[in-house]
């Protein structure tokens, strides 16, 4: 089975400073992973996504992602935030070889809301 | 050029009544998909298209839910008897190539705002 949690439901931060939005998974072999963004009334859009290779993935608005195998973990960030960064971040996963019974749909996290204050 | 589109963009209905919504996928997307976003629950997964045929519908909730997609392009997602807990905003996805493999980045549609009242 696979799975992802995003065990901040909002972060908070200033304009300038760095942001990080935080994703953990499970899958039962080696995971494929993304990060999509959701503005107000929006549809999610696509931001990045690690299917093999280098570790750190750049993706679009300036956000980059690093992909961590021994902590499970595939970590948004961006060096400097804007307040129109302002959005619901979701983490999804899939594994990469479900085997028998698995699912070749991705996974979903609950989403982050990212406040980035002025 | 077009998105994936969706329609109606808001639906407030009466419990009881069926709806019908509607999702036009970017031209030449093989995959569709049907998700639920309700308030602080994140996306639910509720059935997968690989052109006409639905190989993973194990998200429907229940019988009260279906789905069809025609000619490897609309599809339109059916809630019969619709119920207060029904409500919620309802997304649709495309992406340019089936699951097997290669795992393409989503497109999702502005969703659908279902209210039952």
């Amino acid at each position: 089975a696979q799975s992802v949690a995003q065990p901040e439901d909002q972060v908070n931060v200033a304009e300038g400073n760095p942001l990080t939005v935080k994703c953990t998974y499970s899958v039962s072999g080696n995971p494929y992973l993304f990060w999509y963004v959701q503005y107000p009334n929006r549809g999610l859009q696509f931001l990045l996504k690690y299917i093999t290779g280098d570790n750190l993935v750049k993706g679009s608005y300036g956000f980059e992602a690093e992909f961590n195998k021994s902590q499970t973990s595939f970590h948004l960030k961006k060096p400097s935030a804007l307040v129109s960064d302002s959005a619901l971040y979701f983490c999804a996963v899939r594994d990469m070889s479900p085997g028998p019974g698995g699912s070749y749909i991705p996974t979903f996290g609950r989403g982050t809301s990212l406040i980035v204050h002025p | 050029g077009a998105g994936v589109s969706q329609s109606p963009s808001n639906k407030v209905t009466e419990k009881g009544k069926d709806v019908e919504l509607r999702c036009d996928p970017i031209s030449g997307h093989t995959a569709l998909y049907w998700y639920r976003q309700s308030l602080g629950q994140g996306l639910e997964f509720l059935i997968y298209f690989q052109g006409n045929s639905a190989p993973d519908k194990s998200g429907l909730p229940s019988d009260r839910f279906s789905a069809e997609r025609t000619g490897g392009s609309v599809s339109t997602l059916t809630i019969q008897r619709t119920q207060q807990e029904d409500s919620a905003v309802y997304l649709c996805a495309s992406s340019a190539a089936g699951t097997g493999f290669y795992p393409a980045e989503q497109y999702f549609g502005p969703g659908t705002r279902l209210t039952v009242t």
